[in-house]
């Protein structure tokens, strides 16, 4: 157990919709990470949050969007999804700004029908 | 632009030998990391590496890292069926406004034979 958790572990939702996944990063991490793993793409980063602001910026589509709270769990919004957005999506939290060793989340799996 | 390439992208040995996955990235690189991945699993974070020359084993595996062939390789030592996973190896580049690119590898789907 990596200490990372992300709710929830499977979604399935139609085109068009919007969902937001939740990731709550172990205790004194203060870095959070986004990624996406799929059959088409491969893994991708995605974007990094340090203590409640954005750090960088990957791959991630304009109508995907996230933030860090100020207890530092993190939300990912994915809207107007399409086929092509069913994917893992994994967290991850680091203790610092750099990206250093990261602990991984068990993922959410999105399914877009 | 930053590329990475991991071969092979399937290896198959038995128990007992070894081999190395060889990953190649195509600009400068300030961290490279390895993961693994057992199918249907999430990520688990293997090593760090953070210079020229920078070598780090744990159990059977070892990395290493020369940024002048921005190369990375990861050896495995006597194989065992446990080490039977995805290997996955990412680099990143640091900009100087402060953000970075972070890209990863393909791949290296391992299967080791009893």
């Amino acid at each position: 157990d990596s200490g990372v958790t992300q709710t929830p572990k499977h979604l399935i939702t139609a085109t068009g919709q919007r969902v937001t996944l939740r990731c709550s990063p172990r205790s004194g991490d203060l870095s959070v990470y986004w990624y996406q793993q799929s059959l088409d793409q491969g893994l991708q980063f995605l974007i990094q949050y340090y203590n409640g602001e954005e750090r960088a910026k990957g791959n991630i589509l304009e109508r995907f969007s996230a933030q860090q709270f100020p207890d530092l769990h993190s939300e990912l919004n994915l809207s107007s999804l399409e086929l092509g957005d069913s994917a893992l999506y994994f967290c991850a939290s680091s203790v610092g700004i750099t990206v250093d060793e990261q602990f991984f989340g068990p993922g959410t799996r999105l399914t877009v029908l | 632009e930053l590329k990475v390439e991991q071969n092979p992208l399937f290896l198959s040995m038995q128990e007992g030998k070894n081999y190395t996955i060889y990953c190649n990235y195509s600009t400068t690189s300030d961290r490279l990391y390895w993961y693994r991945q057992d199918p249907g699993k999430s990520l688990e974070s293997l090593f760090v590496l953070l210079s020229n020359g920078a070598v780090k084993q744990e159990g059977r595996l070892m990395a290493s890292l020369d940024t002048k062939a921005r190369l990375s390789t990861l050896h495995i030592t006597a194989a065992v069926h446990d080490l039977s996973a995805t290997y996955f190896c990412a680099v990143v580049s640091l900009y100087t406004s402060g953000t970075y690119k972070y890209i990863f590898g393909t791949g290296t789907r391992l299967k080791v034979l009893a």
